[in-house]
């Protein structure tokens, strides 16, 4: 089975910078996505890492560790629209994603 | 800016009922899927669908569910009869080639299922 752990929810302040975790078991690995996800609303797409490393865009942020099985997506000078789901994604074949619960995080003035 | 586009955006049925989920995918696109998400829950994976035929399915989409592309722009998901645990958001969504090496999957708005 696929196993994909972020953090349920975090808080931060406009302005600051967030950093969300995704750790991930998978019986493959063609690389790595994250979304943003408004309540009742389609996945968005932030990033996509296939090399371990940072890729760097914008305010956004995505890093890979393959070796550890982790990423994180970072987000800078938050902003109140930032609030959402940010949902981190495993590509496992050439075309199935396995999603974890997402983090939720909320944006407070 | 391309997208696709999912109708009916919330469809209500009755259990045992068969519903039509439409979908026009980005039109260059060539790679076709459908996934859903259970309130409150994560999105999972259905199905991915590619010249004419199904490439992948989960354990999910038994034999109650089948996908069809009936002309050049629609990419239906039919559940044959419906149980209220079909209730859930089903996301449509496309890729111009296959998502390992175009790196991009793109989801429509998502259609809205409650089953009653």
């Amino acid at each position: 089975g696929q196993n994909i752990d972020q953090p349920t929810e975090m808080t931060a302040t406009e302005g600051a910078i967030v950093q969300i975790n995704c750790t991930y078991q998978t019986s493959g690995f063609n690389g790595l996505f994250w979304y943003q996800q408004h309540a009742g609303e389609a996945p968005t797409f932030l990033s996509y890492n296939v090399l371990d490393g940072l890729e760097e865009k914008g305010r956004f942020s995505s890093f890979l560790s393959r070796s550890k099985g982790y990423s994180y997506l970072l987000l800078k000078e938050l902003q109140m629209k930032d609030s959402a789901s940010y949902l981190c994604a495993v590509l496992y074949g050439n075309n199935r994603l396995a999603f974890g619960k997402g983090n939720q995080v909320v944006v407070i003035p | 800016e391309p997208e696709v586009t999912q109708t009916p955006s919330h469809q209500v049925t009755q259990m045992g009922q068969e519903v039509i989920l439409r979908c026009v995918p980005i039109s260059n696109h060539l790679y076709f899927y459908w996934y859903r998400q259970i309130l409150g829950q994560k999105v999972e994976f259905l199905v991915s669908f590619y010249n004419n035929e199904i490439s992948e399915k989960s354990e999910i989409f038994d034999d109650q569910f089948s996908v069809e592309r009936p002309d050049g722009s629609n990419f239906t998901l039919k559940i044959r009869s419906t149980k209220l645990e079909d209730s859930a958001m089903y996301f449509c969504a496309s890729s111009q080639g296959d998502v390992a090496g175009v790196g991009e999957l793109f989801f429509g708005e998502g259609s809205r299922l409650t089953v009653l």
